[in-house]
């Protein structure tokens, strides 16, 4: 167990709908990411945050947005959602931020978009 | 830009033999270098990191990783292969002036052989 916590571990929507996220970092881990793994475009970082700011961008689409809340929890805002959006999406949490970080992983959200 | 690159995309071996996952990585400054392994339906987990100090890393459950510099490579071994092991492994470097952002490799399944 990392200690990371993503809910809902498994979401079915349909296309033009949107979903929310959610994860939990370990405890006193001030950084939060957010990756997508599908199958043709392997693991993807999105975006990240650190302390309530972001601070790195990926490749994220202008249909998804991310936010992390004083309590240090994180939610991924996907919107108008295609079938295309179909993906595991994991958190990953880090106590600071910078290279050397050890990144803790969440299990996971598999969406499905139908 | 920095990445990394899985010269297998399979890698099938029997239980008790070798393990060896490739790995090359381009950088124009001394990258930080991990593997991370995926199970099935299962989040993703560090094995090892290079971050400078020894060339020879060693991580959880035997596994190991050299980074040698002339040959760009971060290649990951096992002296003898468990059922266990079988898995995703993902090659990762570490983008320092994106607040470290990691970039994946596309990622080698390991099959494990009785």
């Amino acid at each position: 167990d990392s200690g990371v916590t993503q809910t809902p571990k498994h979401l079915i929507t349909a296309t033009g709908q949107r979903v929310t996220l959610r994860c939990s970092p370990r405890s006193g881990d001030l950084s939060v990411y957010w990756y997508q793994q599908s199958l043709d475009q392997g693991l993807q970082f999105l975006i990240q945050y650190y302390n309530g700011e972001e601070r790195a961008k990926g490749n994220i689409l202008e249909r998804f947005s991310a936010q992390q809340f004083p309590d240090l929890h994180s939610e991924l805002n996907l919107s108008s959602l295609e079938l295309g959006d179909s993906a595991l999406y994991f958190c990953a949490s880090s106590a600071r931020q910078g290279a050397n970080e050890k990144l803790f992983f969440g299990s996971g959200t598999q969406l499905s978009v139908l | 830009a920095q990445s990394v690159t899985q010269l297998d995309s399979h890698v099938s071996v029997s239980e008790g033999t070798p393990v060896l996952l490739r790995c090359n990585y381009s950088s124009s400054y001394s990258p930080s270098l991990f593997w991370y392994v995926q199970h099935p339906n299962k989040g993703l987990q560090l094995l090892l990191k290079y971050t400078s100090a020894a060339t020879l890393v060693k991580g959880i459950n035997g596994f190991e990783a050299e980074f040698k510099k002339s040959e760009t490579s971060f290649h990951l071994t096992k002296p003898s292969a468990h059922m266990s092991d079988a898995a995703e492994y993902f090659c990762v470097v570490s983008d320092i002036w994106q607040g470290g952002k990691l970039i994946f490799g596309q990622g080698t399944e390991l099959s494990v052989k009785p």
